[in-house]
C-alpha cells in the first residue's frame, strides 16, 4: 500500500472552501484515492474516491493531477459540522475480499464560526 | 435501515476477564472487518471475514477470536482481556459490488482495560 502524507492539522472558517492536500509519490497503477471523513466518537465515514482527473458527489470534490502523486479534498463553504478528521487512502481495488483500510493519522480539520 | 450496530458502547474489565463485542449489519454485506483505534493512531485491522462461516486474521489478531455464524453478524471476543486491549474497536462492513475502499463502520465500542 502506497504511503501517504497529509498536513495534521487545518484551521479555517466557516463559509470557506477548504483544501486538503494528499501525497502518495508511490501510489501504483492500480491503486485508487479514497477519503473518509470521522467525527469525535465515531466510525469513520466514506466521503470520496478517485482514479484521476476529477471526481465530485454531494459532499466534496477529488482533484488527481496527471501524475497522480497527490490529490487534493476539497470542502465548499464549510460548515462547523465540518470538523472532523480526513484521511487519506491509497490502495488496490483488487476485489479479493481482503481489502484493509490503511489509515494514518489524518488531518485535523477545525472549522471556526 | 439500521446499517451498522455495535454491542455494547461502552464496557470496563478487569484483567483477565473476557468479553464478546457484537456488530450486526442489516445491508446484506459479504465483507465484515473489526479494527481498534488507539488514541492519535489510525485504525488497525484485527480480524476480517469474505462471508458466513469465513474468517480470517488482520494485522493485530493476537488475544482476539472471531466468529462469523450469520452473515450479519461478527462477533469479536477477548479471552483474557490485557490492560494493552484498551482501545475504541469499530466494526465494518462492505458490499462485495461496491469498491473494496468503501467500507460502512459503526458506531465503535470504548473499552477499557484495568
Amino acid at each position: 500500500l502506497a504511503k501517504t502524507t497529509q498536513p495534521i492539522s487545518m484551521d479555517s472558517y466557516e463559509g470557506q472552501e477548504v483544501n486538503i492536500t494528499c501525497s502518495h509519490n508511490n501510489i501504483a497503477t492500480n491503486d485508487y484515492i479514497t477519503w473518509y471523513q470521522q467525527f469525535p466518537s465515531q466510525g469513520p465515514r466514506f466521503i470520496i474516491q478517485g482514479y484521476k482527473t476529477k471526481v465530485t458527489n454531494e459532499v466534496a470534490s477529488l482533484f488527481i493531477p496527471a501524475d497522480r502523486k497527490s490529490s487534493t479534498l476539497s470542502l465548499p463553504r464549510v460548515s462547523l459540522s465540518d470538523t472532523a478528521v480526513y484521511y487519506c487512502l491509497v490502495g488496490d481495488e483488487g476485489n479479493t475480499g481482503f481489502q484493509k483500510l490503511v489509515f494514518g493519522t489524518g488531518t485535523r480539520l477545525l472549522v471556526s464560526p | 435501515n439500521a446499517g451498522v450496530t455495535q454491542t455494547p458502547k461502552f464496557r470496563v474489565l478487569k484483567t483477565g476477564q473476557s468479553m464478546t463485542l457484537l456488530c450486526a449489519q442489516d445491508m446484506n454485506h459479504e465483507y465484515m472487518y473489526w479494527y481498534r483505534q488507539d488514541p492519535g493512531m489510525g485504525l488497525r485491522l484485527i480480524h476480517y471475514s469474505v462471508g458466513e462461516g469465513t474468517t480470517a486474521k488482520g494485522e493485530v489478531p493476537d488475544g482476539y477470536n472471531v466468529s462469523r455464524l450469520k452473515k450479519q453478524n461478527f462477533l469479536l471476543g477477548l479471552e483474557s482481556a490485557a490492560p494493552s486491549q484498551t482501545s475504541v474497536y469499530f466494526c465494518a462492513s462492505r458490499s462485495g459490488g461496491r469498491p473494496a475502499y468503501e467500507q460502512y463502520f459503526g458506531p465503535g465500542t470504548r473499552l477499557t482495560v484495568t
